[in-house]
């Protein structure tokens, strides 16, 4: 069966640091990838999604970069992390005609 | 623009039924999902609508009218553990990232 992976589950970080969320699955292969953030009781933000390795999408132009290095692996990064960027991260796939799947989500607070 | 409107909020006691509408206006449509997320936790998938009318899978159902635009999640026999936020989601497009809703939080009380 598939399974996702994100990590960390929460994260506190001051303004102007780095940021690296990192997202995997298991028992599929070539997944579409996203990133979607939720700002508190707020809908869901599509980040960036990638259809194949090294194949990013982005929907909102922001300090934030997405990287796929391997098929099964989404990478979420900041290299100076603003207070807005504050949110619950989340991680998901799918295939062709399938539902979306997401991970547990990343709550991040910028201090 | 693409956009989908749902209510915000919506209350309801037990064993009721509740609907949650869902209007959408997007540069293309393949299909309406609906998404349910309890506080703190990532969304689950609840249903699939690609084709005009009602899918139905235990308590809850969820219909489509393509030409209105329009589709919603009607959830029966309404117990505690479903108040929670309740997301449609559109599929624009092939090979794109689903459009989702704000969301409609779900009360129920007993």
């Amino acid at each position: 069966s598939q399974t996702i992976h994100q990590w960390p589950a929460t994260l506190v970080q001051p303004v102007g640091s780095p940021l690296s969320l990192e997202c995997t699955v298991e028992g599929t292969s070539n997944p579409n990838l996203y990133w979607y953030r939720q700002a508190a009781g707020r809908g869901l933000q599509l980040l960036f999604y990638s259809v194949g390795i090294g194949q990013i999408s982005s929907e909102v132009p922001q300090n934030l970069s997405a990287s796929r290095p391997q098929d099964r692996q989404f990478i979420l990064s900041s290299k100076k992390l603003l207070l807005s960027d504050s949110g619950f991260y989340l991680c998901a796939w799918s295939v062709p005609n399938s539902p979306l799947h997401f991970g547990n989500g990343t709550r991040l607070t910028v201090t | 623009g693409q956009s989908l409107e749902q209510p915000s909020e919506v209350t309801a006691v037990e064993g009721a039924i509740v609907q949650i509408n869902c209007t959408y206006q997007t540069s293309g449509f393949y299909g309406l999902s609906w998404y349910q997320q309890h506080d703190g936790g990532a969304p689950t998938f609840l249903s699939y609508n690609a084709l005009d009318g009602l899918e139905e899978t235990g308590r809850f159902s969820s219909f489509l009218s393509r030409s209105d635009s329009y589709g919603y999640l009607l959830l029966q026999e309404l117990q505690m553990k479903d108040s929670a936020s309740y997301f449609c989601a559109v599929t624009a497009q092939a090979g794109t990232a689903l459009i989702f809703g704000k969301g409609t939080t779900l009360s129920v009380s007993s």
